[in-house]
């Protein structure tokens, strides 16, 4: 089945970069989908942008395009999501989560933890 | 980009209960990328249905989709308590995905 798990917490200033990470355990790494996605404090669901492992370019949501790099190293089937500069409006909670059967657009499951990342001077 | 609009807002319905909750697109949506979710307080978001009407593994039959073009709809049967979630729809179109903004289910 596999699962998803996301790196830790963060606490950052503005203007600091940073990467999390997502990593597959106990299936393919190369061969589903992966997709970002942002929950702002108290909010919705907002799609940040997807890619296939090893295989591909990311897309992008239009709305996070040039904000975000989503990238992967298969060879510790790891994603990542990464800023340049953290702005304190980059305070949420990130979710990773595998394409549902292998398949892109048709839904994500399962989804990892949710790593916090909190951006405040 | 396709904009999904839920209702309603916010549902509050007695156990046993049937609810209803609506997703319309902004445009057509391929039934085969129209998904739901459940999230929980402090829980990742659940698959509960994709292509608007297969629910997803170890989903109870209690839940159901239907619908197609713009007009979507997830039906819960026989309400428990422990659907208290919020619920988002998500479509996919031209390699790109939004949410709607999620309808919160109260159960009283």
């Amino acid at each position: 089945e596999g699962q998803l798990v996301q790196s830790g917490a963060e606490v950052k200033k503005p203007g600091e970069s940073l990467t999390i990470s997502c990593q597959g355990s106990g299936y393919s790494f190369t061969s589903y989908w992966i997709g970002w996605v942002r929950q702002m404090p108290g909010k919705g669901l907002e799609w940040i942008g997807i890619i296939y492992p090893g295989y591909s370019d990311p897309t992008y949501s239009p709305s996070f395009e040039g904000q975000v790099t989503i990238s992967t190293d298969k060879s510790i089937s790891t994603a990542y999501l990464q800023w340049a500069s953290l702005k304190a409006s980059d305070t949420a909670i990130y979710y990773c989560a595998r394409a549902y059967g292998g398949y892109v657009g048709i839904g994500f499951d399962p989804w990892g933890q949710g790593t916090l990342v909190t951006v405040s001077s | 980009e396709i904009v999904l609009t839920q209702s309603p807002g916010t549902l509050s319905l007695s156990p046993g209960e049937r609810g209803t909750l609506s997703c319309r697109a902004s445009q057509s949506v391929t039934s085969t990328y129209l998904a739901w979710y459940q999230q929980k307080p402090g829980q990742a978001p659940r698959l509960l249905m994709y292509s608007a009407s297969s629910r997803a593994a170890g989903i109870p039959d209690r839940f159901s989709g239907s619908g197609s073009g713009t007009d979507f709809t997830l039906t819960i049967s026989r309400l428990e308590p422990e659907d208290s979630a919020v619920y988002y729809c998500q479509q996919y179109s031209s390699s790109l995905f939004t949410f709607g903004q999620g309808t919160k289910l109260e159960i009283k």
